[in-house]
């Protein structure tokens, strides 16, 4: 059974670095193929996809918050982490993390619980 | 970026109701596109891939259609639990992009 769990601070003030830990189980992200990706949700609006990496290290990132983003991943601890510099109020909002199926289409069948994150001063 | 864009939102109907909620995208994608549902509080849940299979545990009253830029997800008979709002995501090319969203609310 693949488990998600998001860990990070709730509040951070503005121009802060916020930095969030997804801790994961039931599947190893070295295995050929798998892949960790992180969405967002303000409150009230629709998801965003943020980031993603795979088993061999490969990194993708939205391209309007690519220079604030940084996703790394200890696959010793099945953890995966994700960086995001200079928080905004308009950054608040639910961060999850997801299990990617690999296949054709690529689709999120794994989410964690979600973190709410409040950017504020 | 691929725009996905859902109608309608909200959609209000009734338990027993037949719904069907759309997706365009700005391109075309293939069968490249999910379906998932969203309770208040919960995280989503993936219902339909490739635009027309059911994720495992989905009720069969789901179903999903469509290629290229138009999709369509449709509820065969609105259940209790099926009150919720519903995303369309493409996985066709970075960054995958979801739909605004459709409400689903009791009329």
């Amino acid at each position: 059974q693949i488990t998600l769990k998001e860990s990070g601070p709730p509040l951070v003030k503005p121009t802060q670095t916020l930095t969030l830990t997804c801790t994961f189980s039931g599947f190893s992200l070295s295995s050929i193929g798998a892949g960790v990706d992180w969405i967002r949700q303000p409150p009230g609006k629709a998801l965003e996809w943020l980031a993603l990496i795979y088993w061999d290290d490969d990194k993708r990132y939205s391209p309007s918050l690519e220079t604030r983003l940084t996703i790394t991943k200890d696959t010793s601890k099945n953890q995966v982490v994700l960086t995001m510099t200079n928080m905004d109020p308009v950054d608040t909002g639910t961060y999850y993390c997801v299990h990617r199926q690999y296949g054709a289409p690529p689709r999120f069948d794994y989410w964690g619980q979600g973190i709410l994150v409040t950017v504020s001063s | 970026d691929i725009q996905m864009t859902q109608s309608p939102s909200p959609l209000s109907a009734s338990v027993g109701d037949r719904v069907t909620i759309t997706c365009r995208a700005s391109q075309s994608i293939s069968t490249y596109l999910n379906w998932y549902q969203q309770k208040p509080g919960k995280a989503p849940k993936l219902l339909i891939y490739a635009a027309s299979s059911l994720q495992s545990g989905t009720p069969s009253r789901f179903s999903g259609s469509g290629s290229g830029t138009d999709f369509s997800l449709t509820i065969s008979t609105l259940q209790p639990e099926d009150f919720a709002t519903y995303y369309c995501q493409q996985s066709y090319s970075n960054p995958e992009t979801f739909g605004g969203g459709t409400k689903v609310e009791i009329k």
